[in-house]
């Protein structure tokens, strides 16, 4: 069964550097057959599709957040992970990672519990 | 961007009831339209994709329709199980973006 899960600081600085890192298990991030998709969702608001990466490491992102994310995949092949630049209290959200299968269509099917990143001083 | 425009945005309804959702596209996105169910504190789960497709393991009860500009979600049979948050999400172009949800809530 593929799980999904994210890890990372609960707390960043304004200005600084959000980074996650999901790790994916039981299941490989190398199939050429999916992307790996980062999501968030500010407190008591609806959901906001961040990027997504495909197993070679091409990624695409939100445009209305471009300037300040990568996605990128580990080494390992079981992680990939989001960075995000230069937070504002705004970025303060539950960020999810997820699975995309890639056909025809995009949809996420599987997404982990969710990471809650709060940006304060 | 397409902006997704769900209505209602909140629903009460009693168990054994059918339910319709629906959700808007600001411009046509074909059948690139995802269904996902949301229950507080977790993750959102995929109920229904390409409109109309139902992912594995999720009840019949659950159905999807619609093309271009309009989506409805419609839920036959309420169980107690499926009061929650629902959300709409074109992925017709990047960026995927979703509607802003539809809570439904016991009567």
């Amino acid at each position: 069964q593929l799980q999904l899960q994210e890890s990372g600081p609960g707390l960043v600085r304004p200005s600084e550097t959000l980074s996650l890192t999901c790790t994916v298990s039981g299941g490989s991030i190398s199939s050429n057959t999916y992307y790996w998709g980062w999501l968030r969702q500010p407190p008591g608001k609806g959901l906001e599709w961040i990027g997504s990466i495909f197993y070679s490491g091409s990624a695409y992102y939100n445009p209305s957040l471009q300037s300040r994310v990568t996605i990128s995949i580990a080494t390992s092949r079981t992680q990939f992970s989001l960075n995000l630049t230069s937070v504002t209290a705004a970025d303060t959200a539950v960020y999810y990672c997820a699975r995309d299968p890639a056909r025809w269509t995009h949809y996420f099917d599987y997404w982990g519990q969710g990471a809650l990143v709060t940006v304060s001083s | 961007d397409t902006q997704m425009t769900q209505s209602p945005s909140s629903l009460s309804a009693s168990v054994g009831e059918r339910v319709t959702i629906t959700c808007r596209a600001s411009q046509s996105i074909s059948r690139y339209l995802n269904w996902y169910q949301q229950k507080p504190g977790k993750a959102p789960k995929l109920l229904i994709y390409a409109a109309s497709t139902l992912q594995s393991g999720v009840p019949s009860r659950f159905s999807g329709s619609g093309s271009g500009t309009d989506f409805t979600l419609t839920i036959s049979g309420l169980q107690l199980e499926d009061f929650a948050t629902y959300s709409c999400q074109q992925t017709y172009s990047p960026p995927y973006t979703f509607g802003q949800g539809t809570k439904l809530e016991i009567k």
